[in-house]
């Protein structure tokens, strides 16, 4: 089983909310990403948890808090964003970071 | 630097035709390579991976992918397209050191058309 799962599929939410994106694996995987992916263009990464510590950050704003409570989940909590920020946001994980990584089918986040 | 190019933007083919989806990489280091497939509104899925070993490599739904370390290439091919093919696909490159582990570098994607 090669699944990665998200949820909320659709997120619409205003500049003052505070809302949690969850991501999901039980493919054993150690490594799991964050990615924003804007129309057309390819996925552009956030974070990288590895072993549950949290490995890169790619000077992602502070709105955007990545949380690692365990090996098989990875949340994204966000708070006071942009309409710019508004983007399928893709979760993956590897076995671990020199491995290829499973996609989930992402969330489609609107910032009104 | 590492770096990839996908050489179209936009392929388009008639149903039962070859597909070729072209693929170049920069790097300094030895890569591993993907293909990743994206339908409209969907995540990405692998369709193959080279890492070191056969320089052929087959992926699902009948397409493959040729490692050319002499040409700096990885393009991939279909013998036949199907109407299910139309999507955006990704070359994607990984490298097994230093600050570039856990990073994937993507090529800007080719949306391929699959005409009936």
């Amino acid at each position: 089983d090669t699944e990665v799962t998200q949820t909320p599929k659709h997120l619409v939410m205003g500049m003052t909310n505070k809302k949690s994106l969850k991501c999901e694996q039980h493919m054993g995987h150690r490594a799991m990403y964050w990615y924003k992916q804007k129309a057309k263009k390819p996925p552009e990464l956030m974070f990288v948890y590895s072993y549950e510590k949290l490995s890169i950050n790619e000077s992602v704003p502070s709105r955007f808090s990545p949380e690692c409570p365990n090996s098989s989940l990875l949340n994204l909590h966000l708070h006071a964003l942009q309409p710019e920020d508004s983007a399928l946001y893709l979760c993956a994980s590897s076995l671990q970071v020199r491995y290829e990584q499973y996609f989930g089918p992402g969330t489609r986040l609107t910032v009104t | 630097a590492q770096s990839v190019t996908q050489l179209d933007s936009h392929v388009s083919v008639s149903e039962g035709t070859p597909v070729l989806l072209r693929c170049n990489y920069s790097s300094s280091y030895s890569p591993s390579l993907f293909w990743y497939v994206q339908h409209p509104n969907k995540g990405l899925q692998l369709l193959l991976k080279y890492t070191s070993a056969a320089t052929l490599v087959k992926g699902i739904n009948g397409f493959e992918a040729e490692f050319k370390k002499s040409e700096t290439s990885f393009h991939l091919t279909k013998p036949s397209a199907h109407m299910s093919d139309a999507a955006e696909y990704f070359c994607v490159v990984s490298f097994d050191r230093g600050s570039t582990l856990g990073r994937l570098y993507f090529g800007r994607g080719t949306q391929l058309t699959v005409w009936p």
